[in-house]
Formats: C-alpha cells, structure tokens, sequence
C-alpha cells in the first residue's frame, strides 16, 4: 500500500536558520512523484517543490530543497534562512502510477513555527 | 490568472441534511480533484473528475457524490450529513494528462461544521 510518514508533529526553528523537515513513503511504484505543501491557517495548500522517481539529481526551489534518498525512500524538505513567514503546516504527498497520478497521498503533517 | 475558486468558504449545516461544494478549476485546467481534511484523519482523497467523467476514486461511503460540467467546474454533494462529516473540502485543479510530476493547484477550501 502506498503510505506517506511524516515523524514530526511540530518543529520550531529560530529565524534565519535552516530546518529539516522529515518524510518517508512506501510504494510498490517505480514511477511516483513527491511533493511539498505549505499550508497557512487560511487553509490554502500552497506547492513548495516536486521530485520524480527517476529524477537523479535534489530539487531546489528557491529557500527550498528536497533531499531525495531513494533507497531509504526518504523525501526531508530543507528550508534555508527561515523566515516568520514559514509558521504553517507543511505536507508531504506522493503521486503514483497505480494511482493514476492526480490521486496524492498525503502525510500527517509537521507544524512548523518559526521564532524570531 | 486567476486560481482555484471554491464557494462557500464557510457553511453550517444540520445532522441530516445534504450540502453541495462549489469549485472552480484554473482555465484550461480539465481536473478536479476533491480531498477532506480532519484533525483525525489527516487529508484523504474523495474523487477525481476529468472531462465530465469520474476517473478516480477514494474510500468514502454512497454519501460523497460528485460531478464535473462541460467547463470544468465541479460540484461535491454530501447527502444525509453526519457530524463526523465536519471538515476543510479543498478542491484541485490540475491541467490533466496524468503523469507522476502533475502539480496540484488548490483552492482555499470549504469550511463544513455539522451541528
């Protein structure tokens, strides 16, 4: 079964500093896609950055970069110079194949509160 | 260009009774996706249209319908309400070829509180 685990219910992290926040899947797929939300208390999910399953190298977006280790499936978004901004809860999903791929997976999520 | 729309953005219903979800996908966006968020159950898949058509679906009883117009707009209906059907309704719209990088855009969400 496909699975999205997000290990951390809350994070806090001074401003200015980079954080590391944890996701781990499962999926019997070779073909997925891992994905970052942010979402602020207006309920909004908002995409942060993509990696594909065959993608070789990390992606970055901007402040945001998605550490990819594929065979320990791991997928830990890294958020550089943390802003007061970033306070809001944060998503990792998946997309697979035998999900016909617009069906995401999402994890528990990681409140991430960002201290001046 | 303007996002996804998705109206109300706060509704209150009784035990009993049906609702229906508006949501307005980007233009030229072809699929509408429909998930439910709960403090308990995290953010679960409902269905997804494409082209007037159900492509997709989650675990989610007889009560949770849906449907997609020839503009792409979708419509979610709830049928004999229960409280535990109180949640966050976001919809997404994507542009639809299904492939593993399809980003997902949503709307704010629909607010439902069941008394």
């Amino acid at each position: 079964a496909q699975k999205i685990t997000q290990t951390q219910p809350g994070m806090f992290v001074q401003e200015k500093e980079a954080v590391t926040l944890d996701c781990t899947y499962d999926t019997s797929d070779q073909s997925y896609g891992l994905f970052w939300y942010k979402q602020p208390s207006s309920g909004e999910m908002i995409f942060l950055i993509y990696q594909g399953s065959y993608d070789e190298q990390n992606a970055t977006e901007g402040r945001y970069s998605l550490n990819f280790q594929k065979a320990r499936k791991s997928a830990n978004l890294v958020i550089s110079a943390s802003q007061l901004g970033d306070s809001a809860m944060y998503f990792c999903a998946m997309s697979h194949l035998s999900g016909g791929y617009n069906k995401l997976i999402f994890g528990a999520g990681t409140r991430l509160a960002v201290h001046p | 260009k303007a996002g996804v729309t998705q109206t109300p953005r706060y509704l209150i219903k009784t035990r009993g009774q049906q609702v229906t979800l508006s949501c307005s996908p980007i233009s030229g966006h072809r699929s509408v996706s429909w998930y439910q968020q709960t403090p308990g159950q995290g953010l679960q898949f409902l269905f997804e249209y494409f082209s007037e058509t159900q492509r997709n679906k989650g675990n989610f009883p007889g009560r949770f319908s849906g449907r997609q117009f020839s503009n792409s707009r979708s419509e979610m209906n709830v049928s004999t309400l229960e409280l535990g059907d109180s949640a966050l309704y976001l919809c997404a719209s994507s542009a639809g070829a299904p492939r593993a990088n399809t980003e997902a855009f949503f709307g704010q969400g629909t607010r439902l509180t069941v008394v």
